[in-house]
């Protein structure tokens, strides 16, 4: 069965403290995707990053970082320097690819709501 | 570009009554899906459709129903509404890629609340 837990409910940081988020995945399928998104008090999800399973390579983009790695199933994301803008409920999520019908649904973790205090 | 649009934005009902929201992808996305967030449930797939058809779905009563017109615009229909539909409604638009990941970009949704 597809799952995706995000252990911690809230976060609170003060202002350029780097902050950690973290997510654990099950899936049956060799294939998948991968996906952070932001969701702002506005309500609109905005996608931050995507890992395909077959890439475990981590990366940086600007503030953002991530850690994928499949032998612990985990695909944790990082924000350096946080800023009082990223507070936010931050998604982890699963999109599984092995069977092509499946492509548009994603499974998504509760979410983390992260404070960053001035 | 554009991003996904979603009418209307927010939407009072009251129990009983039947509901239908609308969801306009980004230009030359040919798939949407839909979500409902609740506080206890979190976000849940609702149903995903794709050149007009309905290509998966999520695992909500048969009140609730969706459409995509030949331009890819989405409708879902929600009929006898129920106190526990009461829920912000994402639409989400993704590309059509031959192979390659695949990410879904939402819209703002529209807060549904049932009285």
């Amino acid at each position: 069965a597809q799952k995706v837990t995000q252990a911690q409910t809230e976060i609170s940081v003060v202002e350029k403290e780097d902050v950690t988020l973290d997510c654990v995945y099950e899936t049956r399928d060799t294939t998948y995707y991968l996906f952070w998104y932001k969701q702002p008090p506005s309500g609109e999800l905005v996608f931050l990053i995507r890992r395909n399973s077959f890439d475990e390579q981590n990366e940086i983009s600007g503030r953002y970082s991530w850690n994928f790695q499949k032998s612990t199933s985990s695909f944790n994301f990082t924000i350096t320097a946080s800023q009082v803008v990223d507070s936010a409920v931050y998604f982890c999520a699963l999109s599984e690819a092995s069977r092509g019908s499946t492509l548009g649904r994603l499974y998504f973790g509760r979410g983390t709501q992260l404070t960053v205090w001035p | 570009k554009a991003g996904v649009t979603q009418t209307p934005r927010y939407l009072i009902k009251t129990r009983g009554q039947q509901v239908t929201l609308s969801c306009s992808p980004i230009s030359g996305h040919r798939s949407v899906s839909w979500y409902q967030q609740t506080p206890g449930q979190g976000l849940q797939f609702l149903f995903e459709y794709f050149s007009e058809t309905q290509r998966n779905k999520g695992n909500f009563p048969g009140r609730f129903s969706g459409r995509q017109f030949s331009n890819s615009r989405s409708e879902m229909n929600v009929s006898t509404l129920e106190l526990g539909d009461s829920a912000l409604y994402l639409c989400a638009s993704t590309p059509t890629t031959s192979g390659g990941p695949i990410t879904q970009y939402f819209g703002p949704g529209t807060r549904l609340t049932v009285l």
